[in-house]
């Protein structure tokens, strides 16, 4: 484990469905994101928290909803989506978004 | 064109081989970030520099700041080396990592 802990670590739902994913670091990192890394792709950006505020929303569709209730803890919740998003979402968290970028395992989710 | 290009995209070495994988990039940086990214999908920070260079066992990492480029050595490979490494920058004033697209090593025995 790296410090930052992502579950489910695989998950497959349909396009009616609504699930979400979860990250969680203790490493006292005041930022936190979610990337998304389709085949063949590079990485993704997706949100970007500060200190529990969303500091950047890169262009990405309502049907992911992000959630930060604390430092340590971001969710993405997810309804209503394509088989195009079948991806790895990945969550890092950083201190002051330059030092100690650390990486979750990934969950791997397939839409069906 | 990307902000950060890596080359090769892949490489396959065998046992033992030098390995060398590039990163050019275009905008103005604070940091530049060599990450590991194994089949199963969990990524991991292998270094952060902002000038010179740095090393960790078989791992060197080197920045030129002047020319936007930086390079990853790995030195006497193993097949364990075996993984994609991403070059990443953070630029200046913006709140996020850049990624290149990735190098898949592979090395055989």
């Amino acid at each position: 484990e790296t410090g930052v802990t992502q579950t489910p670590r695989h998950l497959v739902m349909g396009m009616t469905n609504k699930k979400s994913l979860k990250c969680e670091q203790h490493l006292g990192h005041n930022a936190m994101y979610w990337y998304k890394q389709s085949a063949k792709k590079p990485l993704e950006l997706m949100f970007v928290y500060s200190l529990e505020e969303r500091v950047e929303n890169n262009s990405v569709p309502s049907r992911f909803s992000p959630e930060c209730p604390n430092s340590s803890h971001l969710f993405l919740h997810l309804h209503t989506l394509q088989p195009e998003d079948s991806a790895l979402y990945l969550c890092a968290s950083s201190q002051d978004f330059d030092y100690g970028y650390t990486f979750g395992s990934g969950t791997r989710l397939t839409v069906v | 064109k990307n902000e950060v290009e890596q080359s090769p995209q892949n490489l396959t070495a065998q046992e033992g081989e030098f390995i060398t994988i590039n990163c050019s990039y275009s905008v103005g940086i604070s940091a530049l970030h060599w990450l590991q990214q194994h089949p199963g999908g969990g990524i991991v920070s292998l270094f952060m520099l902002s000038s010179g260079k740095k090393k960790h066992g078989r791992l060197i990492a080197t920045i030129n700041i002047q020319e936007k480029h930086s390079s990853l050595h790995i030195t006497a490979s193993h097949p364990r080396d075996s993984a994609v490494y991403i070059c990443a920058v953070s630029a200046q004033g913006a709140q996020k990592l850049v990624f290149g697209q990735g190098t898949r090593l592979t090395i055989n025995p």
